[in-house]
């Protein structure tokens, strides 16, 4: 079993759509979890943690199910701007900030 | 805003060269890791450094990597013999307690 694992994709979505992502991970002692956001040929950039009680950032909710080893990333009312690959990451269960990243799942979102 | 910057933006190299590849973190980052993404791959963890000493290192860190913060500024990542497989973009990254981690943009290295 991959360590994160997510659906590629793509996800081609009209403007204004709503549109889920979703991720699993294999180690249960995994302490941290993130949505990162990267733009073609760019650097990962943080779009949010993910908490047990889950978070919103504007359009942006994530989720994370410990018991189900799930996160999640809903994205509404979905802009031009929205369309990247989005890597659910896991940090490492050692205390040493490792990042271990899926495989990203595009999105392509279309006026 | 403070970022991470990373030189040279890109690399080629022949096969069996040494290449150095440059960070500067964010000051008061003291965490500081490499990660690197095959085109068209993952990002893959690289190592993580803390305290002048390795933290963490993946499979891919043998010992042709070797990793250094020669001036309390700069942290690079050093490439003793470069083989083909090596051909990848290096990200830098850094935090400054072991939380959220700023990524430089990269240096993409061609090993001919």
């Amino acid at each position: 079993r991959k360590e994160v694992e997510q659906d590629p994709g793509p996800f081609n979505v009209p403007e204004g759509a709503t549109v889920a992502f979703n991720c699993t991970y294999s180690n249960s002692a995994s302490q941290s979890f993130f949505w990162y956001r990267q733009d073609c040929r760019k650097e990962p950039k943080l779009l949010m943690s993910v908490y047990s009680s889950g978070n919103e950032d504007g359009r942006f909710t994530a989720q994370l199910n410990r018991a189900s080893q799930y996160i999640s990333l809903l994205i509404r009312d979905s802009k031009l701007s929205d369309s990247a690959t989005y890597l659910c990451v896991v940090g490492g269960s050692g205390n040493t900030g490792k990042l271990i990243f899926g495989q990203g799942t595009t999105l392509q979102v279309k006026p | 805003e403070p970022e991470v910057t990373q030189t040279p933006s890109h690399q080629v190299t022949q096969m069996g060269q040494e290449v150095i590849l440059r960070c500067v973190p964010i000051s008061n980052h003291l965490y500081f890791y490499w990660y690197r993404q095959i085109l068209g791959q993952k990002v893959e963890f690289l190592v993580s450094f803390y305290n002048n000493e390795i933290s963490e290192k993946s499979e891919i860190f043998d010992d042709q990597f070797s990793v250094e913060r020669p001036d309390g500024s700069n942290f690079t990542l050093k490439i003793r013999s470069t083989k083909l497989e090596d051909s990848a973009m290096y990200f830098c990254a850094c935090s400054r307690q072991q939380e959220t981690q700023y990524f430089g943009p990269g240096t993409r290295l061609l090993v001919l």
